[in-house]
């Protein structure tokens, strides 16, 4: 079985612009949670979704915004990229909203 | 969530068990033990989770104490590809908004030949 896609894999953004990242969950799963990782720090959570709806968000800035779509694919916005923005974006699925979550191999955001 | 101390860093030979510690000592009765691993340039790994009996997957086995303060996950056969960031999280199991997992700095294991 097919684990969390992630794409793009690897990304390069200049400062002020938008992206979309895009995750495909295991098939089944009806939550999907994403996940902000800094060089040296451990994952930082930024948003759950759970049947399309919006059940918790990390402290991030208004500027990162999330969306889950009937297919439980979810896609994450970042506008007015900044350099700080520089991360490993990662997406991570589960059966249901409280049971173990699965990560994807991430997408790698660089931003000039 | 409560927070959780692990060491920094720690070594094991390749073929010997290896025994990672956690520390929750905050954790309440509705909080799962978690641990997950991560290799380099990948995704987090999901290896066990235990509420407070022992767990024993395919992967390694979870053992917790009696009071709940502190867990130890075994990888009874350690190999190099074992080399990893390893971190130990406490989650609500259940009754929560939301159900994310709060990463530290983990345990960097490092398997020697």
């Amino acid at each position: 079985d097919a684990g969390v896609t992630q794409s793009p894999t690897h990304l390069i953004k200049t400062r002020g612009q938008h992206v979309t990242l895009r995750c495909s969950p295991i098939s089944g799963h009806k939550s999907v949670s994403w996940y902000q990782q800094v060089l040296g720090q451990g994952p930082q959570f930024i948003f759950q979704y759970y049947e399309k709806e919006e059940r918790g968000r990390g402290n991030f800035p208004d500027r990162f915004s999330a969306r889950q779509f009937p297919n439980y694919s979810s896609e994450l916005n970042v506008n007015a990229l900044l350099l700080g923005d520089s991360a490993l974006y990662l997406c991570a699925s589960s059966l249901e909203v409280f049971q173990p979550q699965h990560f994807g191999d991430g997408t790698r955001l660089s931003i000039l | 969530d409560a927070k959780t101390t692990q060491p920094t860093s720690m070594d094991c030979a390749e073929g010997r068990a290896a025994n990672l510690p956690c520390n929750h000592s905050t954790i309440s009765g509705n909080e799962y033990v978690y641990w997950y691993r991560q290799i380099h340039s990948q995704g987090p790994q999901y290896i066990i989770h235990g509420l407070k009996n022992n767990e024993t997957n395919e992967m390694a086995s979870l053992i917790i104490t009696e009071d709940r303060k502190s867990s130890t996950l075994i990888l009874p056969h350690a190999t190099l590809r074992d080399t990893a960031v390893y971190y130990c999280i406490v989650r609500v199991a259940s009754g929560g908004s939301n159900y994310k997992l709060t990463f530290g700095k983990g345990t960097l294991l490092t398997v020697n030949p």
